[in-house]
């Protein structure tokens, strides 16, 4: 069975790199077939899609968060990493890493458990 | 961008009732439609691809419908532990968005 798994810093300070790592277990990220993306959540409010990554290095972002993040993916170790650069209490969200399956139209079929990451001095 | 609206934002239910979710699309995104459902503290769950396939493992009293802009998601008998928010989005095209989510509560 795939799990996947955030981990990372809980709290980030204002105008800081939030970095994140996705652990991809019970399949490998180098199979090919997937793409790994990932999704956020502020409290009590809607999902938005960060971007994705595919185990070659290509990348694809939301547009509005372009010029701050950057995807990355370790094969060896079977993960991948979410970069967000100047972060701003708008940033305060759950973080979800997910596989993306472009074989049944585009979705997101797995999910890590999320991890809440708090933006404040 | 595409926006995806869904309606209503939340609505009150029993168990055993009928419950149907629209989910409607600022462009043509037809099949390209995905519905989640969401427990509170969990991450999103897929139900529902492509408009109307069901993922493997969930309950068939849930379906998917619709074409074009407009979508539904529908629950034939709800039951306690549908009782959740869920959420439609677009995998057309990128930026792949999600509407702000319908949360289903009891009656």
């Amino acid at each position: 069975q795939l799990q996947l798994q955030e981990s990372g810093p809980g709290l980030v300070k204002p105008s800081e790199t939030l970095s994140l790592t996705c652990s991809v277990s019970g399949g490998s990220i180098s199979s090919g077939s997937y793409y790994w993306g990932w999704i956020r959540q502020p409290p009590g409010k809607g999902l938005e899609w960060i971007g994705t990554i595919f185990y070659s290095g290509s990348t694809y972002y939301n547009p509005s968060l372009k010029s701050r993040v950057t995807l990355s993916v370790d094969t060896s170790r079977n993960q991948f990493s979410l970069n967000l650069s100047s972060v701003t209490a708008a940033d305060t969200a759950v973080y979800y890493c997910a596989r993306v399956n472009t074989g049944s139209y585009y979705n997101f079929d797995y999910w890590g458990q999320g991890t809440l990451v708090t933006v404040s001095s | 961008d595409i926006q995806m609206t869904q309606s209503p934002s939340s609505l009150s239910a029993s168990v055993g009732d009928r419950v149907t979710i629209t989910c409607r699309a600022s462009q043509n995104i037809s099949p390209y439609l995905n519905w989640y459902q969401q427990k509170p503290g969990k991450a999103p769950k897929l139900l529902i691809y492509a408009a109307s396939s069901l993922e493997s493992g969930v309950p068939s009293r849930f379906s998917g419908n619709g074409s074009g802009t407009d979508f539904t998601l529908t629950v034939s008998s709800l039951q306690p532990e549908d009782f959740a928010t869920y959420h439609c989005q677009q995998s057309y095209s990128s930026p792949y968005s999600f509407g702000q989510g319908t949360k289903v509560e009891i009656k």
